[in-house]
């Protein structure tokens, strides 16, 4: 069964914090994506990757195919960063498959 | 990436009525459109795929007959909830290709 895990759930931490989510998934993918849902519901696509990794302002995606594993980083993480982020994979023609979210608050 | 929008973002409505939601992608020509739900604290549920001129592939247990899906171009697609009860008040949401996202549109049915 294809499977997608976060990892942690909730996390709260500290403005300026470095801030780590990861994903794992249960077989090869042809892509990753990492989304960010504010309070209001809208989602916003930060990064469609396949291998390697993604840098876009201080936001940086990682994809370890052999392990399975994606992580998603914030840099000096700031309130306006406080989102529920969702990991989802798509299998080679398969539709998308999305994790549970993670929910991170940033206080100032 | 490209530029989605959902029209409207939010609408309240009476139990029986019937809503349009409308998902337009602005740079991108979407040859295969996805629609999906969310309820409040659960991930985004796949409703159905639509190819542009073609029917829809709904999910199942997504009844085709209340949610009408038209996808008439590469880059506009409707979904209509028809007679509207209060279980389908959700968020929902289109993605041209899987790649992209509209903002969604939460619909509240009274």
């Amino acid at each position: 069964k294809n499977e997608v895990e976060q990892s942690p759930q909730n996390l709260t931490a500290q403005e300026g914090e470095f801030i780590t989510i990861n994903c794992s998934y249960s077989v090869g993918i042809s892509a990753l994506h990492w989304l960010q849902q504010h309070p209001g519901g809208g989602i916003v696509s930060l990064f469609m990757l396949s291998s390697g990794k993604k840098k876009h302002g201080r936001l940086i995606a990682t994809i370890n195919i052999q392990e399975k594993h994606s992580s998603l980083h914030i840099t000096a993480s700031h309130p306006r960063d406080s989102a529920v982020y969702i990991c989802a994979v798509r299998w080679r023609g398969e539709k998308l498959t999305f994790g549970t979210g993670t929910r991170l608050t940033i206080i100032p | 990436g490209a530029v989605v929008s959902q029209h409207p973002s939010r609408v309240i409505c009476k139990s029986g009525t019937s809503v349009k939601i409308e998902c337009r992608s602005l740079d991108f020509q979407a040859t295969t459109m996805f629609w999906y739900r969310q309820f409040p604290k659960q991930s985004l549920m796949l409703m159905a795929t639509s190819n542009e001129g073609s029917k829809a592939t709904y999910e199942q247990g997504v009844e085709k007959d209340k949610f009408l899906i038209n996808h008439a171009s590469l880059t506009l697609s409707t979904l209509t909830v028809t007679s509207a009860h209060p279980e389908d008040s959700s968020f929902y949401i289109c993605s041209p290709g899987q790649e992209f996202f509209g903002p969604g549109t939460r619909l509240t049915v009274l």
